[in-house]
């Protein structure tokens, strides 16, 4: 059964704080790993499509990177406006309709 | 550019009342559309699928049904509401024959009592 399990489920973090998030996924056969955000009350932004291991991808402080099992969302100095939930999915070849398994998200506060 | 709209944004009904949410799409044509369903300390969970008009699957057993009226419009719906149908409802929309990033609209907060 392909699956996704992110960690930690919430991270504090001090402005300018660098950390890392993980997503960890069990599927069959990638077809491709994708980073959401998600503010609250708000449907999730797109952030990244990542397609094979050794795959990079960066937008401002944040960069997204993907091996075989699986990915980190890395966050350079964050600032207090990055604060959200970070949501992982992928899509596997044997996926009916295209459909995007979610990981339950990691919950990012940071504070100045 | 492509926008997606979902109304209403927030929706109180009682146990037992019908309920019908739209979802519309701008800036492109034959979209795949999805219906997801986001509930507290959960992951969000598909609930139906479209790859054209009147083509709908269903990914779980459930208390709802959707419909594809026209291109670019997506309904939920149900007859008699659940108290176990409160959620987050997010409609989701990809390229034609793209089986790569979904894109989400701002969603509808359901709540049933």
């Amino acid at each position: 059964e392909d699956q996704v399990t992110q960690s930690p489920e919430a991270l504090r973090l001090q402005e300018g704080e660098s950390s890392s998030l993980n997503c960890s996924y069990t599927v069959s056969g990638l077809r491709g790993l994708f980073w959401y955000r998600q503010d609250p009350g708000k449907g999730p932004e797109f952030l990244f499509t990542l397609y094979s291991a050794g795959e990079e991808k960066e937008k401002e402080r944040l960069k997204a990177t993907l091996t075989k099992k699986e990915s980190f969302l890395h966050i350079t100095a964050p600032k207090p406006e990055d604060s959200a939930t970070y949501l992982c999915a992928v899509q596997g070849f044997n996926q009916a309709g295209t459909a995007l398994i979610f990981g339950k998200g990691t919950t990012l506060s940071v504070s100045s | 550019s492509q926008t997606i709209h979902q109304w209403p944004a927030t929706l109180v009904q009682p146990v037992g009342s019908p309920l019908s949410l739209e979802c519309t799409v701008e800036g492109t044509s034959n979209p795949n559309l999805y219906w997801y369903r986001q509930a507290a300390g959960r992951g969000l969970q598909l609930l139906f699928y479209s790859v054209g008009i009147g083509q709908i699957s269903s990914e779980v057993p459930q208390n709802l049904s959707a419909s594809r009226p026209q291109d670019r419009q997506f309904i939920l719906s149900s007859k008699k509401l659940l108290l176990s149908d409160s959620g987050f409802y997010l409609c989701a929309w990809s390229a034609e024959s793209s089986y790569n990033e979904q894109f989400f609209g701002p969603g509808t907060r359901l709540t049933v009592l």
